[in-house]
């Protein structure tokens, strides 16, 4: 079945640690993107990509990093130097992400939970 | 001011009543708008996506957009417990075919 799948589901974090996010889709979608959920919120763009070694900042990129080497994965890591990595994360991919036309809704995983401890 | 605004919740409705979800958009360019359904600890799910003005119904959903007033609903016909969840709502402005901005959403409790 095709899909996003994202791993883990449930990651802790030590002060001071990276870690790193997984996500891989075989939808063969051009565009992923990396969102941010806290309680009783929306989502909010971190990181996307629309086409492989490409990648852009969205709205709160601070204490993040990507890399998008495969049309497949975009992995998201969580460097030391975001404060409060505390949340719902959420990978989505669209089939294209450039230009005006043909406007898709996205596809999401299942979420990773991180936690500080 | 936000650039995707939902009406603030929690709303509650009895079962079988009509639910009606609001948003507003800053973006008078915007082309695509979409409804997610998030059930707690989930991830969004699709339930509609619009692009042009009026309305366009799907099952026990409608969902109606007028550009002019920059506004998009969903309603939601013969409400049942299932339905009770955070509903998104999400625009692609012009020259963003895919990335979408998202308002902070709207909690609907449909009480038996």
């Amino acid at each position: 079945d095709g899909g996003i799948t994202q791993s883990p589901k449930y990651l802790f974090r030590k002060e001071g640690q990276n870690v790193t996010l997984s996500c891989e889709q075989n939808l063969n979608h051009d565009a992923m993107y990396w969102y941010r959920q806290d309680p009783g919120q929306g989502l909010r763009l971190i990181y996307y990509s629309q086409i492989v070694n490409d990648f852009q900042k969205g709205d709160i990129a601070e204490g993040y990093s990507v890399s998008r080497e495969k049309k497949e994965s975009f992995p998201l890591t969580v460097t030391s130097a975001q404060k409060n990595p505390t949340a719902f994360y959420l990978c989505a991919s669209t089939p294209w992400g450039r230009g005006t036309g043909g406007s898709t809704e996205a596809f999401f995983g299942q979420g990773t939970r991180l936690t500080v401890v | 001011q936000k650039e995707v605004e939902q009406n603030s919740g929690p709303l509650s409705v009895p079962e079988g009543a009509i639910a009606s979800l609001n948003c507003t958009y800053s973006d008078r360019g915007s082309q695509s708008f979409f409804w997610y359904r998030q059930y707690s600890g989930k991830s969004p799910e699709l339930i509609m996506s619009i692009y042009s003005n009026g309305d366009k119904e799907d099952g026990r959903f409608t969902a109606q957009l007028n550009k002019a007033s920059q506004y998009v609903s969903l309603l939601i016909r013969d409400s049942q417990p299932s339905d009770s969840a955070t509903y998104l709502c999400a625009v692609n402005f012009r020259g963003n075919a895919g990335k979408s901005t998202f308002g902070d959403g709207t909690t609907l409790t449909v009480k038996p």
